[in-house]
């Protein structure tokens, strides 16, 4: 069963524009992490934020930050003030595993996110 | 400064090859990993390895062979390459023994095409 759910293969946004990336994830866990990585044409991956499940505050990271509805089990990454750089494939990852043990992170299909000038 | 570095970057092989691929960190880091990604972008663990002991094996073809020589170092091996194994292979690492709050820090992968 897929534990990492992004619904949008490809997302447009005008340049100076905020973006919604959404993610769900299914887990039984009370404490969990959720981690949002970018993928430019370039190939590699960057982290830009980070969730924990039991943190009572949204996470924030420069124009980046994460809608966390922990009921609903989402985690959609919102951009601020959208760049011609963020053009790029978006990752949203689950911690899973035995913590201190065999963890690991399981990643969704991603988000194509485009930035029109 | 790199953190994670990987060789080679990219990897052309005909099928039934044998080829590696070296991974290096020097961050400091407990755990490293490899991921594969296939051509539909779609990323998976291969293995982990804390402090040169293999923690995660993935269902992975005994085809493939990870060698941990030190904690810093992270080699895969592939032995008789076949098409399917043509993806992005990615390197890994994460402070401590897992992962926790902290992100993975991935090398710059490296690009295998098998013929």
């Amino acid at each position: 069963a897929q534990k990492i759910t992004q619904t949008q293969p490809g997302m447009f946004v005008q340049e100076k524009e905020a973006v919604t990336l959404d993610c769900t994830y299914d887990t039984s866990d009370q404490s969990y992490g959720l981690f949002w990585y970018k993928q430019p044409s370039s190939g590699e991956m960057i982290f830009l934020i980070y969730q924990g499940s039991y943190d009572e505050q949204n996470a924030t990271e420069g124009r980046y930050s994460l809608n966390f509805q922990k009921a609903r089990k989402s985690a959609n990454l919102v951009i601020s003030a959208s760049q011609l750089g963020d053009s790029a494939m978006y990752f949203c990852a689950m911690r899973e595993g035995q913590r201190g043990g065999s963890e690991k992170l399981v990643f969704g299909k991603g988000t194509k996110l485009t930035v029109n000038p | 400064d790199t953190a994670v570095s990987q060789t080679p970057k990219y990897l052309v092989t005909q099928m039934g090859n044998d080829k590696s691929i070296k991974c290096e960190q020097n961050l400091g880091h407990d755990t490293m990993y490899w991921y594969k990604q296939d051509s539909k972008k779609f990323l998976k663990i291969m293995f982990s390895y804390n402090n040169k002991e293999l923690i995660i094996n993935e269902t992975v073809p005994n085809r493939f062979s990870p060698k941990s020589p030190d904690k810093a170092h992270l080699n895969l091996h592939i032995n008789s390459l076949e098409l399917g194994d043509s993806a992005v292979y990615f390197c890994a690492s994460s402070q401590g023994k897992g992962i926790g709050h902290s992100p993975l820090h991935f090398g710059n992968g490296t690009r295998l095409t098998v013929t």
